[in-house]
Protein backbone atom coordinates (compact mmCIF):
# COMPACT_ATOMS: atom_id res chain seq x y z
CA UNK A 1 0.00 0.00 0.00
CA UNK A 2 1.05 3.34 0.08
CA UNK A 3 3.80 4.86 2.67
CA UNK A 4 3.07 9.00 3.66
CA UNK A 5 5.78 10.33 5.58
CA UNK A 6 5.91 13.98 7.27
CA UNK A 7 8.56 15.94 8.40
CA UNK A 8 8.83 17.72 10.70
CA UNK A 9 6.83 16.12 13.53
CA UNK A 10 7.08 19.58 15.17
CA UNK A 11 7.34 22.95 13.89
CA UNK A 12 7.86 26.33 15.68
CA UNK A 13 7.98 29.79 14.32
CA UNK A 14 7.54 33.76 15.28
CA UNK A 15 4.37 35.24 14.48
CA UNK A 16 4.23 36.39 10.77
CA UNK A 17 6.85 34.18 9.52
CA UNK A 18 6.42 31.70 7.26
CA UNK A 19 5.99 27.62 8.12
CA UNK A 20 6.57 24.83 5.52
CA UNK A 21 6.23 21.38 5.96
CA UNK A 22 6.43 18.73 4.00
CA UNK A 23 5.25 14.54 2.75
CA UNK A 24 6.44 12.05 0.51
CA UNK A 25 4.54 9.38 -1.03
CA UNK A 26 5.31 6.20 -2.18
CA UNK A 27 2.86 4.88 -4.64
CA UNK A 28 2.68 7.09 -7.74
CA UNK A 29 -0.35 6.07 -9.33
CA UNK A 30 -1.38 8.81 -5.96
CA UNK A 31 -3.08 11.67 -7.56
CA UNK A 32 -5.28 13.57 -4.41
CA UNK A 33 -3.17 15.38 -1.89
CA UNK A 34 -5.54 16.69 0.67
CA UNK A 35 -4.18 18.88 4.03
CA UNK A 36 -6.28 18.42 7.22
CA UNK A 37 -5.60 21.06 10.19
CA UNK A 38 -6.90 19.93 13.71
CA UNK A 39 -6.71 22.28 16.29
CA UNK A 40 -6.80 20.57 19.84
CA UNK A 41 -9.54 18.42 21.16
CA UNK A 42 -11.45 19.22 17.41
CA UNK A 43 -11.94 16.95 14.53
CA UNK A 44 -9.60 17.75 11.44
CA UNK A 45 -10.75 20.06 8.92
CA UNK A 46 -9.48 20.09 5.20
CA UNK A 47 -7.59 23.60 4.53
CA UNK A 48 -6.17 22.49 1.15
CA UNK A 49 -6.13 20.27 -1.65
CA UNK A 50 -4.14 19.47 -5.09
CA UNK A 51 -4.85 16.77 -7.85
CA UNK A 52 -2.10 15.29 -9.64
CA UNK A 53 -2.51 17.36 -13.02
CA UNK A 54 -1.78 20.78 -11.02
CA UNK A 55 1.49 21.70 -9.44
CA UNK A 56 0.67 24.28 -7.09
CA UNK A 57 -2.50 25.88 -5.50
CA UNK A 58 -2.78 29.32 -3.33
CA UNK A 59 -5.67 30.12 -0.76
CA UNK A 60 -4.75 33.05 0.66
CA UNK A 61 -1.89 32.91 3.33
CA UNK A 62 -1.72 28.97 2.27
CA UNK A 63 -0.23 27.15 -0.63
CA UNK A 64 0.23 23.63 -1.26
CA UNK A 65 3.30 22.55 -4.02
CA UNK A 66 3.18 19.21 -5.74
CA UNK A 67 6.43 17.25 -7.54
CA UNK A 68 5.03 14.62 -9.34
CA UNK A 69 8.83 13.01 -10.05
CA UNK A 70 10.14 13.68 -6.58
CA UNK A 71 6.61 11.90 -5.46
CA UNK A 72 6.33 14.89 -2.16
CA UNK A 73 3.81 17.89 -1.90
CA UNK A 74 4.50 20.55 0.62
CA UNK A 75 1.96 22.99 2.54
CA UNK A 76 3.37 26.47 2.83
CA UNK A 77 1.65 28.84 5.63
CA UNK A 78 2.53 32.39 5.33
CA UNK A 79 2.68 35.65 7.62
CA UNK A 80 1.71 32.97 10.48
CA UNK A 81 -0.40 33.80 13.25
CA UNK A 82 -1.40 32.39 16.51
CA UNK A 83 -4.45 30.65 15.56
CA UNK A 84 -2.56 28.99 12.83
CA UNK A 85 -0.99 26.69 15.77
CA UNK A 86 -2.67 23.20 15.35
CA UNK A 87 -1.28 19.62 13.96
CA UNK A 88 -1.58 20.01 9.66
CA UNK A 89 -1.96 16.25 8.31
CA UNK A 90 -0.92 15.58 4.82
CA UNK A 91 -3.00 12.32 2.96
CA UNK A 92 -2.72 10.92 -0.58
CA UNK A 93 -5.25 9.12 -2.05
CA UNK A 94 -5.69 7.46 -5.90
CA UNK A 95 -9.32 6.16 -5.64
CA UNK A 96 -10.62 8.89 -3.73
CA UNK A 97 -11.95 6.37 -0.87
CA UNK A 98 -8.93 4.94 1.02
CA UNK A 99 -6.74 8.08 2.22
CA UNK A 100 -3.13 7.42 3.75
CA UNK A 101 -2.33 10.11 6.10
CA UNK A 102 1.15 11.29 7.19
CA UNK A 103 2.01 11.30 11.47
CA UNK A 104 0.99 14.84 11.63
CA UNK A 105 2.90 18.22 12.16
CA UNK A 106 1.99 19.79 15.03
CA UNK A 107 2.94 24.40 14.73
CA UNK A 108 3.28 26.20 17.21
CA UNK A 109 2.92 30.20 16.18
CA UNK A 110 5.08 31.86 19.07
CA UNK A 111 3.54 35.44 19.68
CA UNK B 1 -27.88 20.55 9.50
CA UNK B 2 -25.79 18.44 11.89
CA UNK B 3 -23.22 17.62 9.25
CA UNK B 4 -21.33 13.95 11.01
CA UNK B 5 -22.39 12.53 14.72
CA UNK B 6 -20.86 10.37 16.01
CA UNK B 7 -21.67 8.27 20.03
CA UNK B 8 -20.69 8.24 22.31
CA UNK B 9 -18.36 10.71 23.02
CA UNK B 10 -15.94 8.86 25.71
CA UNK B 11 -16.54 5.11 26.69
CA UNK B 12 -14.41 3.06 28.89
CA UNK B 13 -14.60 -0.82 28.33
CA UNK B 14 -12.73 -3.54 30.12
CA UNK B 15 -11.00 -6.37 28.09
CA UNK B 16 -13.09 -8.53 26.28
CA UNK B 17 -16.25 -6.24 26.29
CA UNK B 18 -18.03 -5.23 22.94
CA UNK B 19 -19.20 -2.42 21.75
CA UNK B 20 -20.66 -0.40 18.93
CA UNK B 21 -19.83 2.69 17.81
CA UNK B 22 -22.05 4.61 15.79
CA UNK B 23 -21.97 7.28 12.95
CA UNK B 24 -24.05 9.30 10.92
CA UNK B 25 -24.47 12.02 8.67
CA UNK B 26 -26.84 14.23 7.35
CA UNK B 27 -25.23 15.43 3.69
CA UNK B 28 -26.28 12.51 1.30
CA UNK B 29 -23.02 11.26 0.91
CA UNK B 30 -22.09 8.09 -0.71
CA UNK B 31 -19.09 7.08 1.10
CA UNK B 32 -18.00 7.00 5.13
CA UNK B 33 -14.59 6.45 6.90
CA UNK B 34 -13.58 4.72 10.45
CA UNK B 35 -10.40 6.02 11.09
CA UNK B 36 -8.44 5.62 14.38
CA UNK B 37 -5.83 8.57 15.60
CA UNK B 38 -2.91 7.49 18.02
CA UNK B 39 -0.25 9.36 19.37
CA UNK B 40 2.20 10.02 16.43
CA UNK B 41 0.41 7.47 13.90
CA UNK B 42 -1.62 10.14 12.33
CA UNK B 43 -5.16 8.92 11.34
CA UNK B 44 -5.35 5.35 9.79
CA UNK B 45 -8.23 3.81 7.97
CA UNK B 46 -9.78 1.01 9.43
CA UNK B 47 -12.78 0.64 7.25
CA UNK B 48 -14.74 2.41 4.50
CA UNK B 49 -18.02 2.41 2.74
CA UNK B 50 -17.85 4.04 -0.88
CA UNK B 51 -21.71 3.36 -1.63
CA UNK B 52 -24.87 2.04 0.64
CA UNK B 53 -24.48 -1.73 0.54
CA UNK B 54 -20.67 -2.33 0.63
CA UNK B 55 -17.86 -2.36 2.88
CA UNK B 56 -13.96 -2.67 2.45
CA UNK B 57 -11.27 -3.14 4.76
CA UNK B 58 -8.84 0.22 5.22
CA UNK B 59 -4.97 -0.47 6.44
CA UNK B 60 -5.79 -1.54 10.41
CA UNK B 61 -9.05 -3.75 9.86
CA UNK B 62 -8.19 -6.82 12.60
CA UNK B 63 -10.17 -6.66 15.30
CA UNK B 64 -13.09 -4.72 14.18
CA UNK B 65 -16.17 -5.10 12.13
CA UNK B 66 -18.40 -2.61 10.59
CA UNK B 67 -21.89 -2.26 8.93
CA UNK B 68 -23.31 0.43 6.64
CA UNK B 69 -26.84 0.35 7.78
CA UNK B 70 -28.06 2.76 5.23
CA UNK B 71 -26.57 6.11 3.28
CA UNK B 72 -26.96 7.76 6.68
CA UNK B 73 -25.41 5.59 9.14
CA UNK B 74 -22.21 3.34 9.53
CA UNK B 75 -21.50 1.88 12.67
CA UNK B 76 -17.97 0.19 13.81
CA UNK B 77 -18.07 -2.82 16.05
CA UNK B 78 -15.45 -4.32 18.60
CA UNK B 79 -16.05 -7.87 19.47
CA UNK B 80 -13.58 -8.19 21.84
CA UNK B 81 -11.92 -4.95 22.92
CA UNK B 82 -8.41 -5.25 23.92
CA UNK B 83 -5.89 -2.56 25.48
CA UNK B 84 -4.25 -1.99 21.84
CA UNK B 85 -7.94 -0.57 21.02
CA UNK B 86 -7.57 2.64 22.79
CA UNK B 87 -7.66 5.18 20.89
CA UNK B 88 -9.60 8.22 19.31
CA UNK B 89 -12.34 7.14 16.86
CA UNK B 90 -13.04 9.16 13.94
CA UNK B 91 -16.04 8.75 11.53
CA UNK B 92 -15.83 10.87 7.94
CA UNK B 93 -17.82 11.32 4.94
CA UNK B 94 -17.71 12.26 1.55
CA UNK B 95 -19.45 12.35 -1.63
CA UNK B 96 -16.27 9.90 -2.45
CA UNK B 97 -15.18 8.19 -5.36
CA UNK B 98 -13.70 9.76 -8.76
CA UNK B 99 -14.74 13.31 -7.14
CA UNK B 100 -11.79 12.98 -4.84
CA UNK B 101 -14.24 15.07 -2.41
CA UNK B 102 -13.53 16.71 1.20
CA UNK B 103 -14.18 14.42 3.77
CA UNK B 104 -15.89 15.68 7.24
CA UNK B 105 -15.15 14.34 9.92
CA UNK B 106 -17.08 13.61 13.33
CA UNK B 107 -16.01 14.86 16.58
CA UNK B 108 -14.56 11.59 17.64
CA UNK B 109 -15.05 9.26 20.58
CA UNK B 110 -12.58 8.14 23.02
CA UNK B 111 -12.06 4.73 23.94
CA UNK B 112 -9.92 3.55 26.45
CA UNK B 113 -10.07 -0.22 27.09
CA UNK B 114 -8.59 -0.99 30.26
Amino acid sequence: GENVEQHPSTLSVQEGDSAVIKCTYSDSASNYFPWYKQELGKRPQLIIDIRSNVGEKKDQRIAVTLNKTAKHFSLHITETQPEDSAVYFCAASKTGNQFYFGTGTSLTVIP
Amino acid sequence: NAGVTQTPKFQVLKTGQSMTLQCAQDMNHNSMYWYRQDPGMGLRLIYYSASEGTTDKGEVPNGYNVSRLNKREFSLRLESAAPSQTSVYFCASSKGGLAYTEQFFGPGTRLTVL
